[in-house]
Protein backbone atom coordinates (compact mmCIF):
# COMPACT_ATOMS: atom_id res chain seq x y z
CA UNK A 1 0.00 0.00 0.00
CA UNK A 2 1.13 3.78 -0.43
CA UNK A 3 2.58 4.87 2.12
CA UNK A 4 2.74 8.87 3.32
CA UNK A 5 5.70 10.23 5.36
CA UNK A 6 5.75 13.42 7.58
CA UNK A 7 8.56 14.64 10.22
CA UNK A 8 6.73 13.97 13.63
CA UNK A 9 7.27 17.74 14.47
CA UNK A 10 7.96 21.03 13.44
CA UNK A 11 9.02 24.07 15.60
CA UNK A 12 9.26 27.80 14.27
CA UNK A 13 9.48 31.35 15.82
CA UNK A 14 6.23 33.35 15.48
CA UNK A 15 6.79 35.31 12.23
CA UNK A 16 8.46 33.15 10.59
CA UNK A 17 7.88 30.34 7.84
CA UNK A 18 6.85 26.76 8.82
CA UNK A 19 7.04 24.07 5.81
CA UNK A 20 5.84 20.44 6.51
CA UNK A 21 6.91 18.03 3.87
CA UNK A 22 5.02 14.93 3.09
CA UNK A 23 6.75 11.95 1.35
CA UNK A 24 5.64 9.33 -1.21
CA UNK A 25 6.71 7.66 -3.81
CA UNK A 26 6.57 9.94 -6.68
CA UNK A 27 3.90 11.86 -4.65
CA UNK A 28 4.01 14.45 -7.43
CA UNK A 29 1.77 12.43 -9.79
CA UNK A 30 -1.16 12.34 -7.28
CA UNK A 31 -2.61 15.61 -5.79
CA UNK A 32 -2.30 16.05 -2.38
CA UNK A 33 -4.58 17.18 0.31
CA UNK A 34 -3.59 19.06 3.41
CA UNK A 35 -5.92 18.96 6.97
CA UNK A 36 -5.31 21.29 9.94
CA UNK A 37 -5.67 19.55 13.44
CA UNK A 38 -6.29 21.66 16.45
CA UNK A 39 -6.46 19.91 19.89
CA UNK A 40 -10.00 18.57 20.98
CA UNK A 41 -11.34 19.73 17.33
CA UNK A 42 -12.02 18.05 13.77
CA UNK A 43 -9.79 18.15 10.94
CA UNK A 44 -9.71 21.39 8.45
CA UNK A 45 -9.00 20.93 4.95
CA UNK A 46 -6.13 23.74 4.14
CA UNK A 47 -4.94 22.94 0.56
CA UNK A 48 -6.70 20.72 -2.02
CA UNK A 49 -5.08 19.67 -4.97
CA UNK A 50 -1.64 20.55 -4.12
CA UNK A 51 -2.15 24.44 -4.04
CA UNK A 52 -5.61 25.51 -3.83
CA UNK A 53 -6.84 26.59 -0.27
CA UNK A 54 -10.65 26.95 0.45
CA UNK A 55 -12.71 29.74 1.03
CA UNK A 56 -11.46 31.24 3.90
CA UNK A 57 -8.43 30.06 4.36
CA UNK A 58 -5.54 32.52 4.69
CA UNK A 59 -3.32 33.31 1.69
CA UNK A 60 -0.45 32.49 4.51
CA UNK A 61 -0.99 28.62 3.66
CA UNK A 62 0.27 27.20 0.31
CA UNK A 63 1.27 24.01 -1.06
CA UNK A 64 3.86 22.36 -3.33
CA UNK A 65 4.43 18.91 -5.04
CA UNK A 66 6.98 17.93 -7.04
CA UNK A 67 8.83 14.25 -7.41
CA UNK A 68 9.03 12.20 -4.03
CA UNK A 69 7.90 15.47 -2.02
CA UNK A 70 4.77 17.93 -1.68
CA UNK A 71 5.41 20.88 0.85
CA UNK A 72 2.80 22.57 3.33
CA UNK A 73 4.35 26.21 3.71
CA UNK A 74 2.93 28.47 6.45
CA UNK A 75 4.76 32.45 6.63
CA UNK A 76 3.85 34.78 8.82
CA UNK A 77 3.63 32.17 11.42
CA UNK A 78 1.37 32.85 14.08
CA UNK A 79 0.50 31.50 17.91
CA UNK A 80 -3.07 30.39 16.23
CA UNK A 81 -1.79 28.09 13.66
CA UNK A 82 -0.45 25.79 16.30
CA UNK A 83 -1.61 22.70 15.50
CA UNK A 84 -1.00 18.85 13.81
CA UNK A 85 -1.27 19.16 10.00
CA UNK A 86 -1.90 15.88 8.17
CA UNK A 87 -1.44 15.37 4.10
CA UNK A 88 -3.83 13.00 2.30
CA UNK A 89 -3.97 11.42 -1.26
CA UNK A 90 -6.55 9.07 -3.10
CA UNK A 91 -4.55 6.19 -4.03
CA UNK A 92 -6.26 5.41 -7.07
CA UNK A 93 -3.39 2.96 -8.40
CA UNK A 94 -4.90 0.30 -6.65
CA UNK A 95 -7.69 -1.62 -6.91
CA UNK A 96 -9.86 -0.60 -5.33
CA UNK A 97 -8.22 2.86 -5.07
CA UNK A 98 -8.39 4.07 -1.24
CA UNK A 99 -7.27 7.03 0.90
CA UNK A 100 -4.16 7.22 2.39
CA UNK A 101 -3.00 10.17 5.26
CA UNK A 102 0.71 10.67 6.32
CA UNK A 103 1.54 10.27 9.85
CA UNK A 104 0.94 14.06 10.91
CA UNK A 105 2.96 16.79 11.53
CA UNK A 106 3.06 18.50 15.06
CA UNK A 107 3.83 21.90 14.39
CA UNK A 108 4.79 23.76 17.36
CA UNK A 109 5.02 27.78 17.75
CA UNK A 110 7.85 28.70 19.98
CA UNK B 1 -24.51 25.59 6.51
CA UNK B 2 -23.34 22.13 6.14
CA UNK B 3 -23.45 20.15 9.33
CA UNK B 4 -22.40 16.34 9.99
CA UNK B 5 -23.57 15.39 13.39
CA UNK B 6 -22.55 11.93 14.31
CA UNK B 7 -23.92 9.16 17.17
CA UNK B 8 -23.76 5.81 17.98
CA UNK B 9 -20.54 5.56 19.95
CA UNK B 10 -20.00 4.02 23.17
CA UNK B 11 -18.28 1.05 25.12
CA UNK B 12 -18.28 -2.59 23.94
CA UNK B 13 -16.63 -5.29 24.54
CA UNK B 14 -14.28 -7.23 22.51
CA UNK B 15 -16.30 -9.02 19.87
CA UNK B 16 -19.23 -7.01 19.96
CA UNK B 17 -20.75 -4.88 17.51
CA UNK B 18 -21.68 -1.15 17.45
CA UNK B 19 -23.83 1.03 14.76
CA UNK B 20 -22.46 4.62 14.30
CA UNK B 21 -24.78 7.24 12.40
CA UNK B 22 -24.21 10.79 10.84
CA UNK B 23 -26.92 13.10 10.11
CA UNK B 24 -26.18 15.28 7.43
CA UNK B 25 -27.69 18.62 6.49
CA UNK B 26 -27.05 21.82 4.66
CA UNK B 27 -25.74 20.16 1.23
CA UNK B 28 -27.22 17.62 -1.48
CA UNK B 29 -26.16 14.39 0.49
CA UNK B 30 -27.18 12.37 -2.76
CA UNK B 31 -24.98 14.18 -4.47
CA UNK B 32 -21.30 13.56 -2.06
CA UNK B 33 -19.54 10.41 -1.80
CA UNK B 34 -18.96 10.00 1.81
CA UNK B 35 -16.43 8.49 4.21
CA UNK B 36 -15.37 7.60 7.73
CA UNK B 37 -12.13 8.58 9.35
CA UNK B 38 -11.01 7.32 12.76
CA UNK B 39 -8.48 8.64 15.26
CA UNK B 40 -7.47 6.29 18.24
CA UNK B 41 -6.35 8.32 21.45
CA UNK B 42 -3.18 10.86 20.67
CA UNK B 43 -2.80 9.12 17.47
CA UNK B 44 -3.35 10.24 13.82
CA UNK B 45 -6.05 9.98 11.39
CA UNK B 46 -6.69 6.40 9.75
CA UNK B 47 -9.15 6.41 6.50
CA UNK B 48 -11.82 3.79 7.29
CA UNK B 49 -14.53 3.41 4.57
CA UNK B 50 -15.95 5.62 2.07
CA UNK B 51 -19.38 5.32 -0.34
CA UNK B 52 -19.94 6.30 -3.61
CA UNK B 53 -22.89 8.94 -3.78
CA UNK B 54 -25.18 6.63 -4.83
CA UNK B 55 -23.87 3.47 -3.08
CA UNK B 56 -22.64 2.09 -5.83
CA UNK B 57 -19.22 1.91 -5.18
CA UNK B 58 -17.63 0.88 -1.30
CA UNK B 59 -14.36 0.99 -0.50
CA UNK B 60 -12.80 -0.20 3.08
CA UNK B 61 -9.44 -0.10 4.45
CA UNK B 62 -8.09 -3.23 4.90
CA UNK B 63 -7.93 -3.12 8.52
CA UNK B 64 -11.88 -3.33 8.56
CA UNK B 65 -12.95 -4.91 5.24
CA UNK B 66 -14.99 -8.26 6.53
CA UNK B 67 -16.18 -6.69 9.46
CA UNK B 68 -17.69 -3.15 8.77
CA UNK B 69 -20.58 -2.37 6.46
CA UNK B 70 -20.75 1.54 5.12
CA UNK B 71 -24.20 2.32 4.17
CA UNK B 72 -25.94 5.64 3.35
CA UNK B 73 -30.12 6.57 3.29
CA UNK B 74 -29.87 9.47 0.73
CA UNK B 75 -33.84 9.64 1.56
CA UNK B 76 -33.10 10.67 5.02
CA UNK B 77 -29.52 12.22 4.54
CA UNK B 78 -28.03 9.60 6.80
CA UNK B 79 -24.60 7.95 6.95
CA UNK B 80 -24.05 4.81 8.87
CA UNK B 81 -21.31 2.27 9.59
CA UNK B 82 -22.18 -1.06 11.06
CA UNK B 83 -19.26 -2.46 13.11
CA UNK B 84 -18.79 -5.55 14.06
CA UNK B 85 -16.16 -8.34 15.90
CA UNK B 86 -14.44 -5.29 17.30
CA UNK B 87 -11.41 -5.42 18.94
CA UNK B 88 -9.48 -3.10 21.08
CA UNK B 89 -7.45 -1.58 18.42
CA UNK B 90 -10.74 -0.25 16.85
CA UNK B 91 -10.66 2.42 19.75
CA UNK B 92 -11.04 5.45 18.28
CA UNK B 93 -12.84 8.67 17.95
CA UNK B 94 -14.55 7.96 14.77
CA UNK B 95 -15.18 10.78 11.93
CA UNK B 96 -17.63 11.44 9.12
CA UNK B 97 -17.01 12.94 6.65
CA UNK B 98 -17.58 15.03 3.38
CA UNK B 99 -16.47 14.21 -0.67
CA UNK B 100 -15.71 17.51 -1.71
CA UNK B 101 -16.63 17.22 -5.39
CA UNK B 102 -20.00 16.51 -6.67
CA UNK B 103 -20.42 13.52 -8.17
CA UNK B 104 -17.15 12.05 -7.85
CA UNK B 105 -14.57 10.08 -6.00
CA UNK B 106 -14.11 10.57 -2.04
CA UNK B 107 -10.52 12.00 -3.03
CA UNK B 108 -10.85 14.48 0.08
CA UNK B 109 -12.95 16.01 2.52
CA UNK B 110 -14.11 19.56 2.76
CA UNK B 111 -16.41 19.23 6.09
CA UNK B 112 -15.83 16.90 9.05
CA UNK B 113 -18.16 15.88 12.01
CA UNK B 114 -17.14 16.51 15.34
CA UNK B 115 -16.83 12.73 16.11
CA UNK B 116 -18.04 9.97 18.46
CA UNK B 117 -15.75 8.33 20.71
CA UNK B 118 -15.84 4.15 20.18
CA UNK B 119 -14.80 2.64 23.62
CA UNK B 120 -13.49 -0.88 23.04
CA UNK B 121 -12.43 -3.05 26.28
CA UNK B 122 -12.89 -5.96 28.28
Amino acid sequence: SYVLTQPPSVSVAPGETARVTCGGHDIGSKSVHWYQQKPGQAPLLVIYYDSDRPSGIPERFSGANSGNTATLTITRVEAGDEADFYCQVWDSNIDPPNVVFGGGTKLTVL
Amino acid sequence: EVQLVESGGGSVQPGGSLRLSCAASGFTFRSYAMSWVRQAPGKGLEWVSSLSDSSTITYYADSVKGRFTISRDNSRNKLSLQMNSLTVEDTAVYYCAKGRIEVADPADFDYWGQGTLVTVSS
